[in-house]
C-alpha cells in the first residue's frame, strides 16, 4: 500500500527565512509525484508534478525536487502570503487516484 | 474560465438522514475523483470515474456511499444514514485525460458535511 510521510507537521517562519519541507513515500511503481498548496477552506491548488528522480521544478519563491524516496519543497525567502498547508501526493504507475499526505502547516510572519 | 464548482458549501445533517453532494468538473475533463479529508489530515481518496464509467471505488468506507456521474460530466455522492464519523470535507477533483495519464487534477472548493 502506498504511503506518504510529511514533515514538519508545522514550520513557522520569519519573512526571508529560507527552509524546506519533506515528503517521504513508499509506492510500487511512480507514475508521479505531486505538490499541492491548500489554504483554509479551499481545495488544493496545484503546484508542481515530478516524474523521476533527479528532476527539478521552481516557481517563484518554490522549488521541488525530488529522489527515489522523497521529496523537498524549499521555499526560498518566503513571505507571509506563502503561509498555506503544503500536501504532497504520489500517483502509482497504473492507477488512477493519489495518496495523500497529511500536509504540512507553514506560518510565515512579517 | 470556469473551475471545478461544489454544492452545497456546507450542509448539516441529523444522524440518520441521508444527503446528496455535487460536483460539476471543469467542461471536457474526463477523469473526477471525489476524496474526503477529515480536519488536520490530507485528503483520501473515495472514487473515480472516467467519463460516466466508475472506475475505481475501493475508496468508498461503507455501502452506505454511492457516487454516480450518469452522464459523464456532473457527479453526485450520496451518503445515506449519516453518521457522527462521516463529519469531513468532501473534496472532487478533474482532470482532462484518461487513467493512462498523469494529469494535473484541478479541486473544487469543497463540501463541509457535519452529522450531528
Amino acid at each position: 500500500e502506498d504511503q506518504v510521510t510529511q514533515s514538519p507537521e508545522a514550520l513557522r517562519l520569519q519573512e526571508g527565512e529560507s527552509s524546506s519541507l519533506n515528503c517521504s513515500y513508499t509506492v510500487s511503481g511512480l507514475r508521479g509525484l505531486f505538490w499541492y498548496r491548500q489554504d483554509p477552506g479551499k481545495g488544493p491548488e496545484f503546484l508542481f508534478t515530478l516524474y523521476s528522480a533527479g528532476e527539478e521544478k521552481e516557481k517563484e519563491r518554490l522549488k521541488a525536487t525530488l529522489t527515489k524516496k522523497e521529496s523537498f519543497l524549499h521555499i526560498t525567502a518566503p513571505k507571509p502570503e506563502d503561509s498555506a498547508t503544503y500536501l504532497c501526493a504520489v500517483q502509482e504507475t497504473n492507477a488512477g487516484k493519489s495518496t495523500f499526505g497529511d500536509g504540512t502547516t507553514l506560518t510565515v510572519k512579517p | 474560465g470556469a473551475g471545478v464548482s461544489q454544492s452545497p458549501r456546507y450542509k448539516v445533517a441529523k444522524r440518520g438522514q441521508d444527503v446528496a453532494l455535487r460536483c460539476d468538473p471543469i467542461s471536457g475533463h474526463v477523469s473526477l475523483f471525489w476524496y474526503q479529508q477529515a480536519l488536520g489530515q490530507g485528503p483520501e481518496f473515495l472514487t473515480y470515474f472516467q467519463n460516466e464509467a466508475q472506475l475505481d471505488k475501493s475508496g468508498l468506507p461503507s455501502d452506505r456511499f454511492f457516487a454516480e456521474r450518469p452522464e459523464g460530466s456532473v457527479s453526485t455522492l450520496k451518503i445515506q444514514r449519516t453518521q457522527q464519523e462521516d463529519s469531513a470535507v468532501y473534496l472532487c477533483a478533474s482532470s482532462l485525460g484518461a487513467r493512462l495519464y498523469t494529469d494535473t487534477q484541478y479541486f473544487g472548493p469543497g463540501t463541509r458535511l457535519t452529522v450531528l
